[in-house]
């Protein structure tokens, strides 16, 4: 079974440019969240989808931010524009949906590694 | 505000030897706590799980203890393997774990 994947691994861009990250989660898997990793410190939730609905995007740090995720599968988080407190290491993961009384473990993708200048 | 906190930001231990890592909450509103290994250049990786109704959870090498009037946890791998040599990441969560805090990791370096 393919894991959570994400694109691109690494990604250089300039302040004020426009990136935006994608993240396949395992398949069947409802929760898909995003989480950043700034300068080696704890690992900071962002957003958490359950389908295309946007459950809790309490984490998301302000409105340049903005993600997507259309049909329910894949997810966009797109940095629009960049700055360059922004830079860190941006990871998916995927859950599938709970059932009463057990607890969904996340999966993470590998990340993706931004770095703006 | 840190929830999750992790004290030590390295430990260093002798293969075949016992490694703890220590693992502190402030919201007592989390019931379910995972711990999670780091590669360099990876994702992090599911390593083991406690719900709050238990103290104890064990699985191989690894065993993670929670003591909740504490609110501490810590996960015991033993015995350390140069293997195991990676940033663990404690989290924790609420309303069965459906967002997960995470504390800032520690670096274990097992020496053979």
């Amino acid at each position: 079974e393919a894991g959570v994947t994400q694109f691109p691994s690494h990604s250089v861009i300039e302040k004020g440019q426009t990136v935006t990250l994608r993240c396949d989660p395992i398949s069947g898997h409802d929760n898909l969240y995003w989480y950043r990793r700034v300068m080696g410190k704890e690992i900071k939730f962002l957003l958490h989808f359950v389908k295309e609905s946007k459950q809790d995007e309490s984490g998301m740090p302000n409105n340049r931010f903005l993600a997507e995720r259309t049909g329910g599968t894949y997810s966009t988080l797109k940095v629009q524009p960049a700055e360059l407190e922004d830079s860190g290491v941006y990871f998916c993961a995927s859950s599938p949906i709970r059932t009463s009384g057990s607890y969904a473990t996340q999966y993470f993708g590998p990340g993706t590694r931004l770095l703006v200048l | 505000d840190q929830q999750v906190k992790q004290n030590s930001p390295s430990l260093s231990v002798q293969e075949g030897r016992i490694s703890i890592l220590n693992c502190d909450y402030t919201n007592s509103m989390f019931d379910y706590f995972l711990w999670y290994k780091k590669y360099p250049a990876e994702g992090p990786t599911f390593l083991i799980s406690i719900s709050s109704i238990k103290d104890k959870n064990e699985d191989g090498r690894f065993t993670v203890f929670l003591n909740k009037s504490a609110k501490h946890l810590s996960l015991h791998i033993v015995p350390s393997q140069p293997g195991d040599s990676a940033v663990y990441f404690c989290a924790a969560g609420d309303n069965y774990g459906q967002n997960f805090v995470f504390g800032p990791g520690t670096r274990l370096s097992v020496l053979p």
